[in-house]
């Protein structure tokens, strides 16, 4: 089924660690996005790629980097985790205008 | 570069009642308006979009009507039930997107009270 996937849907890590959280979608968009959300309360948008070997920053800087090596696949990496990066991570593709989300990474970094 | 101003942020309204969020934008060539809504613990998901060609655009209990003069949109839903109980965004965006002109509002958390 044509959707976006994100891995792992928890994570609780200790401060310092490197962590990347995956993002896959199956629907053959070009665009795709990186937000931070605390629960229901506003979209922050930390990256984006139009497409392979695109890479941009978004409006909040959160200390993480992006690759996009393939179309459907759009990694996000936290180098040294800290307490401030407890939060929701949403990947977004879009097609036509459409932003379609992922469920979601709830990252609690102790 | 767009603003996106979203109100109220938070609605509560009794069952059966109307419910109605406005958003304003900055960006004159704003062409494209989604809303979101994101229940409780899940992800947003697109429920309507207008683009600018129309200003008025209806789908059962939920519409949304775009005032391109004044630069403002409108999500209006009516007959309310407790399930429409969630989190909803407007964004603005210039379509086709050469870079990341899509910008999401505050939210507005809507309570639905049976």
């Amino acid at each position: 089924e044509a959707d976006i996937y994100q891995t792992p849907r928890y994570l609780v890590i200790g401060t310092g660690k490197k962590i990347t959280l995956e993002c896959s979608q199956t629907m053959g968009h070009d665009k795709m996005y990186w937000y931070q959300q605390d629960p229901g309360m506003e979209l922050h948008l930390i990256h984006y790629s139009y497409g392979v070997n695109s890479t941009e920053k978004g409006d909040l800087s959160s200390e993480s980097t992006v690759s996009r090596i393939r179309t459907e696949h759009f990694p996000l990496t936290l180098e040294s985790a800290r307490p401030s990066h407890t939060s929701q991570y949403l990947c977004a593709s879009t097609s036509r205008g459409t932003q379609y989300f992922g469920p979601g990474t709830r990252l609690l970094v102790l | 570069g767009e603003n996106v101003e979203q109100h109220p942020s938070t609605l509560s309204v009794q069952e059966g009642d109307s419910a109605v969020i406005k958003c304003t934008y900055s960006d004159s060539a704003s062409n494209y308006f989604p809303w979101y809504k994101q229940e409780l613990g899940k992800r947003p998901q697109l429920i309507i979009d207008i683009r600018s060609n129309v200003g008025e655009k209806k789908d059962q209990r939920i519409a949304v009507t775009l005032n391109k003069t004044a630069k403002h949109f409108s999500l209006h839903i009516t007959e309310t039930q407790p399930e429409d109980s969630a989190v909803y965004f407007c964004a603005a965006a210039v379509e086709p997107r050469n870079n990341n002109d899509m910008r999401f509002g505050a939210g507005t958390r809507l309570t639905v009270k049976p």
